[in-house]
């Protein structure tokens, strides 16, 4: 079973479109977290969300976190080559004062000059 | 260290032969996560260790898998009698208490003929 499912899973688009990438779950977690990994590289956290219905903003990118705290949304406006890579999301689930990290299947963004 | 180091970056091995990949995560993170990545895929958990506690090895996906982390710190996972179908990136992430924030390695790609 995968707890968190990430949508679409492969999207292409051209220099200056916007897009949306969904994550979506049954669950409830802590916080949610985005990481973008390019190619022979290790994922790098984007941005963190804790609060239900919460909003940040990271320049172009929009990130949202679900009323429940069970899904979440990445925005981008005006994409760039630059923003090509594999965009994955991640969820906490708290035990005590510890956290396990859960993460999807990845949405990979392909931006065409 | 400045990040986690994880080493070797690379490694070719015949199938049926052993490997140790290593994992030097961030001085002072207390919780360590293995991962495995297929081509293009997302990550695939494999084990858990936080502080002092029983590690989670619900991930691990045979016998033939194991990890360890010694006084805390540095991490090997151990693959015996690999097989083509281990063939895969394995990426080290680790996290201060009580924090969501990982931080990874470039990861070892490992390939199996």
């Amino acid at each position: 079973t995968q707890l968190l499912e990430q949508s679409p899973q492969f999207l292409s688009i051209q220099e200056g479109e916007n897009l949306t990438v969904y994550c979506n779950s049954s669950s409830v977690f802590s916080s949610l977290q985005w990481y973008r990994q390019e190619p022979g590289e290790g994922p790098v956290l984007l941005v963190t969300v804790v609060t239900g219905g919460e909003v940040k903003k990271l320049k172009r990118l929009t990130f949202q976190f679900g009323d429940a705290r069970k899904d979440s949304s990445l925005h981008i406006t005006a994409a760039q080559p630059g923003d090509t890579g594999l965009y994955l999301c991640a969820g906490a689930r708290s035990g005590g004062s510890n956290y396990k990290l859960t993460f999807g299947k990845g949405t990979l963004l392909t931006v065409n000059p | 260290g400045a990040g986690v180091s994880q080493s070797p970056s690379n490694k070719v091995t015949e199938k049926g032969k052993d490997v140790e990949l290593r994992c030097d995560p961030i001085s002072g993170h207390t919780a360590l996560y293995w991962y495995r990545q297929s081509l293009g895929q997302g990550l695939e958990f494999l084990i858990y260790f936080q502080g002092n506690s029983a590690p989670d090895k619900s991930g691990l996906p045979s016998d033939r898998f194991s990890a360890e982390r010694t006084g805390g710190s540095v991490s090997t996972l151990t693959i015996q009698r690999t097989q083509q179908e281990d063939s895969a990136v394995y990426l080290c992430a680790s996290t201060r208490q009580g924090n969501t924030e990982a931080f990874f390695g470039q990861g070892t790609r490992l390939t199996v003929v």
